[in-house]
């Protein structure tokens, strides 16, 4: 079955304490993205990745880190959290021309 | 990428069509449009996209006006699981790929 797979799907967390949102795709999709979704402000993204070893950022990439090694994963790293990072974060693949955006099912983060 | 405008919300019920509005009167030649939806605080989910010509996959209907200046998302059966957010977003199919959700229309489909 295609899917993106994130883990945890929730975690609670301390300020400064690092920690990492693993996604991983299985359609051999190049393109990988973060989004994360705050009450009012919809879906915004953090970084992308156009294929192994290129990454970008997004529109809100502050505190947040990437890394492309492998084609199927895309791990979002939070290496100091803090609060204003409590969102709900969703990865996603596509392939990079046209075509449907495949979602993972979510991971919520608080930090406390 | 140009802007869409949606109704924030409205109601269908159960059974019956529900006809989702869309407006991208900015929308470029090359622009596609694309609809998903999201339910409840899930992932959002790909439901169709097009051009300029009509389209219908085993989820949904979109109608394009001939100037591509609005959209109509049809759901022809609506059901209790089609509640959700539905997002009309227009964007060239290629390159960076960011998807820019604007706030959708939040579809009630009530029994």
């Amino acid at each position: 079955e295609a899917q993106v797979t994130q883990n945890p799907r929730y975690l609670i967390t301390v300020t400064g304490k690092k920690l990492t949102v693993t996604c991983s795709q299985n359609m051999n999709h190049e393109y990988m993205s973060w989004y994360r979704q705050d009450p009012g402000l919809g879906l915004r993204q953090i970084y992308y990745s156009m294929n192994v070893e290129v990454t970008d950022k997004g529109d809100v990439p502050e505190g947040y880190k990437v890394s492309r090694k492998e084609k199927r994963n895309f791990p979002l790293i939070l290496e100091s959290p803090s609060p204003n990072q409590t969102s709900l974060y969703f990865c996603a693949s596509s392939f990079l021309v046209g075509g449907e955006a495949f979602f993972g099912q979510g991971t919520r983060l608080t930090v406390v | 990428d140009a802007k869409t405008t949606q109704p924030p919300s409205m109601d269908c019920a159960e059974g019956r069509a529900a006809n989702l509005p869309c407006n991208h009167s900015t929308i470029s030649g090359n622009e596609y449009v694309y609809w998903y939806r999201q339910i409840h605080s899930q992932g959002p989910q790909y439901i169709i996209h097009g051009l300029k010509n009509n389209e219908t996959n085993e989820m949904a209907s979109l109608i394009i006006t001939e100037d591509r200046k609005s959209s109509t998302l049809i759901l022809p059966h609506a059901t209790l699981r089609d509640t959700a957010v539905y997002y009309c977003i227009v964007r060239v199919p290629y390159n960076t790929d960011k998807l820019i959700f604007g706030t959708g229309t939040r579809l009630q489909v009530f029994p």
